[in-house]
């Protein structure tokens, strides 16, 4: 059964750089057939999508975070990651990584979410 | 950007059915899912491709999708089944959430 963790900083400071961890436990991240996706929650937006990565390390991202995304994945660690840059109270949230279907792209499998707070 | 709105809430008495509309620019042209949220939990999806079950969701979860408004009907609605339901879509490579409706089973 596959599960996805979510690892990384609760709290941030602001201007700084908020780092995450996907762990991908029970299958390969190593495969064609999925794209591995970064989700965020807030109160005051609901669910926003932030961007997704393929096995080959193609990415996409949303255009509202502009160029303060990066997504990266290691498949020897059979992991994936977040970096959001410049990062203020606005990017406080749940973040969710998700599992998503090459074909029809849904997000079938997702992992618990982790909190994270930015404030000085 | 592209936007996708929900009703705020629902009502539904136990047994009846319930159903949660999600509308967006000729989104009967994309393929819609629906997540189930329940307080303090990630997002299950239990509608996909406009109508189309994942294996372990019950079989009163149904949905459609045509023109502006993709619609999940919950039927003979019980109260596990009270939670935020979100629809999802894809426009121009970037998915897209609703705003999120909650559903009380009164």
């Amino acid at each position: 059964q596959l599960q996805l963790q979510e690892s990384g900083p609760g709290l941030v400071n602001p201007s700084e750089t908020l780092s995450l961890i996907c762990t991908v436990s029970g299958g390969s991240i190593n495969s064609s057939s999925y794209y591995w996706d970064w989700i965020r929650q807030t109160p005051g937006k609901g669910l926003e999508w932030i961007g997704s990565i393929y096995y080959s390390g193609s990415t996409h991202h949303n255009p509202s975070l502009k160029s303060r995304v990066t997504i990266s994945v290691d498949t020897s660690k059979n992991q994936f990651s977040l970096k959001l840059s410049s990062v203020t109270a606005t990017d406080t949230a749940v973040y969710y990584c998700a599992r998503r279907q090459q074909y029809y792209y849904y997000m079938d499998v997702w992992g618990k979410g982790t909190t994270v707070t930015v404030s000085s | 950007s592209y936007e996708l709105t929900q009703p705020p809430s629902v009502s539904v008495s136990p047994g009846q059915t319930a159903s949660i509309t999600c509308s967006g620019d000729k989104l009967g042209d994309k393929y819609a899912c629906w997540y189930q949220q329940k307080p303090g939990q990630s997002p299950v999806l239990v509608i996909y491709q406009d109508d189309k079950r994942p294996s372990g969701i019950p079989e009163r979860f149904s949905g459609s999708n045509s023109g502006n408004t993709a619609t999940l009907t919950i039927s003979g609605t019980q109260a596990m089944d009270e939670a935020d339901y979100y629809c999802q879509a894809w426009d121009r490579s970037t998915a897209v959430f609703g705003n999120g409706t909650k559903v009380t089973v009164l």
